[in-house]
């Protein structure tokens, strides 16, 4: 059974940093393209960045850029997410997702809240 | 960016009737490598999205057979047959063809 396990969400202050952590089991994790997905509070999903199997290739929203980094440690599983410069539209649910055999996103994590306020 | 378009926003659907939504993208979904990278999710409240379509019209693992896409280039359809209670929620279409992906706004599903 395909698992995805987000933490590392909280509050921080306008200009902080967290990292969030995607703990993935029940699959071959190191084979596929990994991905985060926000989602503000009552509003759409957002797609932020990707990741290659191998983590030779990342890819990220306008909207992150510079900010963000995904990273894997494919020996442990888990996917990252360190957060930089943080503003108060970046204050959302953070979906760890993964790619499919295409390129399709094919499962969700349960989301981890990140809540950027002083 | 691959803007996607979906109508209508709310849906109220009586239970037993069918449902259909509609998505169009801003320039067309088909890759070089000729397949069509739309694909549809579904979101109960207070839950993650889950996968019910990809490349159109392909139902995802566990997804029951009343759920079916269609389309093609730019204009795509989720139809749900016969509408359950376990349906009601947030339905997105999503392209997968090309960085950023984008999401349609959203389509809410009700119960009458």
């Amino acid at each position: 059974e395909v698992q995805l396990v987000e933490s590392g969400g909280g509050l921080v202050q306008p200009g902080g940093s967290l990292r969030l952590s995607c703990s993935a089991s029940g699959f071959s994790f190191s084979s596929l393209w990994m991905h985060w997905v926000r989602q503000a509070p009552g509003k759409g999903l957002v797609w932020i960045s990707q990741i290659t199997g191998d983590g030779s290739i990342t890819t990220y929203a306008d909207s992150v850029k510079g900010r963000f980094t995904i990273s894997r440690d494919n020996a442990k599983n888990t996917l990252y997410l360190q957060m930089n410069s943080l503003r108060a539209e970046d204050t959302a649910v953070y979906y760890c997702a993964r790619g499919g055999i295409g390129t399709e996103i094919d499962y969700w994590g349960q989301g981890t809240l990140v809540t950027v306020s002083s | 960016d691959i803007v996607m378009t979906q109508t209508p926003l709310s849906s109220p659907v009586t239970l037993g009737q069918p449902a259909s939504i509609s998505c169009r993208s801003s320039q067309s979904l088909v890759h070089s490598d000729g397949n069509t990278y739309l694909n549809w999710l579904q979101q109960r409240p207070g839950q993650p999205p889950t996968l019910l379509i990809y490349k159109i019209s392909n139902r995802f693992s566990g997804v029951p057979d009343r759920f079916s896409g269609s389309g093609a280039g730019t204009d795509f359809t989720l139809k749900i047959s016969r509408v359950e209670a376990e349906d009601v929620g947030v339905y997105y279409c999503t392209q997968a063809k090309q960085f950023p992906y984008t999401f349609g706004q959203g389509t809410k599903l009700e119960i009458k």
